[in-house]
């Protein structure tokens, strides 16, 4: 079945540790996108590709960065995780910008 | 800038009693209305996309039907396995780095007893 995996399912580290979320898809979507959702709010965007295109929201901290080394995989890297960055982190993909987004079933970060 | 407010924040029924959640938008031109089921601890999974007022899609006893400012997923003789929480999204027309945004809604937590 196509998909949107996502690894690892949970994510413990160290304040000021840097940690790495991986993301692959099989549906061979031009479009991800990484969002981050916290306890009991609403999913939040980050950033998202276009192919090749990266797009920030204005509002994303620095210490969040992505790469998409191809068109399969997109990884979000955390460079300094705050207490304050534990959180659900969700995949998703589609078609085109305008296309419904399929989520993957997110990594769980904890920050000790 | 847009916004999506849900209502109610929390929904509890009785097996089989039907009742409608409300997804309220402002948003600088609709490309497009979604709504997402999601379960504790998973990423949601799309139901429908609505694009324009007067539209209306189904899914087994899921309805859910879009106004200028609103939407309402219609639950129909539920079962407990609906329950779950019920996400809205908006996404604006094209234009600048931030089309297929989505803009989420804080979720309707659903709970069908048996």
């Amino acid at each position: 079945d196509a998909m949107v995996i996502q690894n690892p399912r949970y994510q413990v580290t160290q304040f000021g540790k840097p940690v790495t979320l991986s993301c692959s898809q099989t549906l061979n979507h031009n479009v991800m996108y990484w969002y981050q959702q916290k306890s009991s709010q609403a999913p939040k965007l980050l950033f998202h590709y276009y192919d090749k295109d990266f797009n920030n929201e204005a509002d994303t901290p620095d210490n969040f960065q992505s790469r998409r080394p191809n068109t399969s995989f997109c990884f979000l890297d955390i460079r300094s995780p705050g207490l304050g960055d534990a959180a659900m982190y969700l995949c998703a993909t589609s078609r085109t910008q305008d296309r419904p987004q399929y989520f993957g079933p997110g990594t769980r970060l904890t920050v000790t | 800038e847009d916004q999506v407010t849900q209502s109610p924040e929390a929904l509890r029924l009785q097996e089989g009693e039907s009742s409608s959640l409300n997804c309220s938008y402002t948003v600088s031109g609709l490309r497009g209305l979604f709504w997402y089921r999601q379960d504790p601890g998973k990423g949601p999974e799309f139901l429908f996309t609505l694009y324009s007022a007067g539209e209306e899609k189904e899914k087994e006893r899921l309805k859910a039907t879009l106004t200028k400012k609103e939407s309402f997923l219609h639950i129909t003789a539920p079962k407990p396995e609906d329950s779950a929480t019920y996400l809205c999204a908006v996404q604006a027309r094209a234009g600048g780095t931030s089309y297929g945004k989505l803009t989420f809604g804080q979720g309707t937590i659903l709970t069908v007893h048996p």
